[in-house]
């Protein structure tokens, strides 16, 4: 099992839907959560923590089931500048800021 | 905010060239920094964790004298890619680690193709 996985795309929504991705990670003990985004041929930039209560940020919630193990994004009114590739990192317990990435799932939005 | 600069962004070169790529933390200390590698449509994996004043700790399968790793300051890591084969193009991503308060910042990336 790897240790991120996700669902790799794409997902195609109009300009204006609302669009939810999850991400499942394998080891228990971890114990951070990010969203990153990755444009195409870019490096990743850090869209926001995941915490356990949950957190929004803009059009943006993300939420983390520790006893289902994954992580989920919602944005909400998609705009076509939220094209890109979102990845989902988790650092494992004493992994030291060591980052796993999953593969990403790639969005597109159109008009 | 914080920056790291990560050179050169681009390196097209021959099969049995090394190439040494460098990642600068411009405004803070870095003890640490990390370099990963991305494949096309691959998520990016971790190839080894530089330390400075340190070796580098290498991931499982990354061969050490492949891809050298020094981390001479505190703001500056390189990456040799020795002898250079078209398996290694890839893209090849450093990310620093801000000693004040642990946050991790990426470079730009260096897209490395060998013919």
């Amino acid at each position: 099992r790897k240790e991120v996985e996700q669902d790799p795309g794409p997902f195609n929504v109009p300009e204006g839907a609302t669009v939810a991705f999850n991400c499942t990670y394998s080891n228990s003990a971890s114990q951070s959560f990010f969203w990153y985004r990755q444009d195409c041929r870019k490096e990743p930039k850090l869209l926001m923590s995941v915490y356990s209560s949950g957190n929004e940020d803009g059009r943006f919630t993300a939420q983390l089931n520790r006893a289902s193990q994954y992580i989920s994004l919602l944005i909400r009114d998609s705009k076509l500048s939220d094209s890109a590739t979102y990845l989902c990192v988790v650092n494992p317990s004493g992994g030291g800021n060591k980052l796993t990435f999953g593969t990403g799932t790639q969005l597109k939005v159109e008009l | 905010g914080a920056v790291v600069s990560q050179h050169p962004s681009r390196v097209i070169c021959k099969s049995g060239t090394s190439v040494k790529i460098e990642c600068r933390s411009l405004d803070f200390q870095a003890t640490t920094m990390f370099w990963y590698r991305q494949f096309p449509k691959k998520s990016l994996m971790l190839m080894a964790t530089s330390n400075e004043g340190s070796k580098a700790t290498y991931e499982q399968g990354v061969e050490k004298d492949k891809f050298l790793i020094n981390h001479a300051s505190l703001t500056l890591s390189t990456l040799t890619v020795t002898s250079a084969h078209p398996e290694d193009s890839s893209f090849y991503i450093c990310s620093a680690r801000d000693a004040r308060d642990q946050s991790q910042h990426f470079g730009d990336g260096t897209r490395l193709s060998i013919l």
